[in-house]
């Protein structure tokens, strides 16, 4: 079975922090998503990687980076966390095939203070 | 551009009874279909997927789905639902040409004793 580990499951953080948020996939997938989940607004795509050091904003980029240096690793990062980024955010992966689902880590509910 | 709707947020249903959740996309070419489901406090996990072929899809725990190209619909059915099924459902799309999946907005599905 596919296992997407997210590193955190709640992260409490200051307005102002620089935030980290990891997730480690072990199926050798060479697609890596971060997606942001909001109450009535489903799942909204913030950054994607289809390789090492390769990355495509998503349909909410603002505020937030990137960070693929190896394979199996994608990093999700607040450079200035603000309220409005409390949210629970998913990550996932997948192999590069559009017919073949996207596999889900148990997200990071992430609230800033 | 590609879109799903997912046209019930909430679902209120008695045990035993069937249910059926709506799922409506938009796309100018050839998808493949999915629908997630996210348990309280967990990750999106795969309950189906439309890929080609036959038209009705089986899932696990009981759940199917067809796929109506003239509608541009995929809804998702159990004949009888357990208090185990309450959780949020998601529909999603993916475009032949893409990796990346649009997700509807989700529907709480709630089952009652």
């Amino acid at each position: 079975d596919v296992k997407v580990t997210q590193s955190s499951r709640y992260l409490v953080k200051r307005t102002g922090e620089k935030v980290f948020l990891e997730c480690v996939q072990d199926m050798d997938h060479e697609n890596m998503f971060w997606y942001r989940q909001d109450p009535g607004l489903g799942l909204r795509l913030i950054y994607f990687s289809y390789d090492v050091k390769m990355k495509e904003k998503g349909d909410i980029p603002e505020g937030y980076s990137v960070s693929r240096e190896k394979k199996e690793r994608f990093s999700l990062i607040l450079e200035s966390a603000s309220t409005n980024q409390t949210s629970m955010y998913l990550c996932a992966s997948s192999t590069r095939k559009s017919n073949q689902p996207q596999h889900f880590g148990d997200g990071t509910r992430l609230s800033i203070l | 551009a590609q879109s799903v709707t997912q046209l019930d947020s909430q679902v209120p249903v008695f045990e035993e009874a069937p249910v059926e959740l709506r799922c409506n996309y938009s796309s100018s070419v050839s998808v493949y279909l999915f629908w997630y489901v996210q348990y309280p406090n967990q990750g999106l996990q795969l309950l189906l997927k439309y890929l080609s072929g036959s038209t009705l899809v089986k899932g696990i725990n009981g759940f199917e789905a067809e796929f109506n190209k003239s509608q541009t619909s995929f809804h998702l059915r159990k004949p009888s639902v357990h208090i185990s099924d309450t959780a949020e459902y998601f529909c999603a799309v993916s475009e032949w040409n893409t990796d990346k999946l649009i997700f509807g907005t989700g529907t709480r599905l709630q089952v009652f004793p």
